[in-house]
């Protein structure tokens, strides 16, 4: 598809459980986002990817949270022993160039539940 | 980083022209003012943005004060379709070199009404 897309689109998992999130970014897009949208709340940025240069992890709230961007295409966010507080919608983003003047497109996010 | 300010929620009519502003005072001079509306259960779409000069595209106009400290988006014949969260945001830049971030809040919540 022409899209960002995300998988899966809903993730079920238990407390203390590890899960993998996907991104495929749109083709050729150089630059990744992932942000997280607790219910009712603002989304919330978690890491940003540009390029081959080191990514900005500034945003990632716990070392459990980490994030890899294989070959500058897909991603994979990785939750570690998951908490009921990483219940959120997790939102990927890509922009077909680094800098201050470039949109972002976003995919329809992956809904993870941690029961 | 520049900070926005958005009322929380606005209505209006089908077919009129909706205006949803924001205040972006601390803005600097090479920061871009970017628009993004979420309509509820999807993920954001972007809209528009601009740095100084107004913009219009398909969506929407961007209209910005000359000295920048506010901006104004207009949509200009509202449909239903055009109900969600509408966000301003002033990318800013990340921690390391080439890094920008949008920083999302909360935005306003636009109702469009048969």
């Amino acid at each position: 598809g022409a899209g960002v897309s995300q998988s899966p689109s809903n993730k079920v998992t238990e407390k203390g459980k590890d899960v993998e999130l996907r991104c495929d970014p749109i083709s050729g897009h150089t630059a990744l986002y992932w942000y997280r949208q607790s219910l009712g709340q603002g989304l919330e940025f978690l890491i940003y990817f540009q390029g081959n240069s080191a990514p900005d992890k500034s945003g990632l709230p716990s070392d459990r949270f980490s994030a890899e961007r294989t070959g500058g295409s897909v991603s994979t966010l990785t939750i570690q022993r998951t908490q009921q507080e990483d219940s959120a919608v997790y939102l990927c983003a890509s922009s077909p160039k680094t800098g201050r003047n470039t949109e972002a497109f976003f995919g329809q996010g992956t809904r993870l539940t941690v029961v | 980083d520049a900070k926005t300010t958005q009322p929380p929620s606005m209505d209006c009519a089908e077919g009129r022209a909706a205006n949803l502003p924001c205040n972006h005072s601390t803005i600097s001079g090479n920061e871009y003012v970017y628009w993004y509306r979420q309509i509820h259960s999807q993920g954001p779409q972007y809209i528009i943005h601009g740095l100084k000069n107004n913009e219009t595209n398909e969506m929407a106009s961007l209209i910005i004060t000359e000295d920048r400290k506010s901006s104004t988006l207009i949509l200009p014949h509202a449909t239903l379709r055009d109900t969600a969260v509408y966000y301003c945001i002033v990318l800013r830049s990340g921690s390391g070199a080439g890094s920008y971030q949008l920083t999302f809040g909360k935005g306003t919540k636009l109702s469009v009404i048969p």
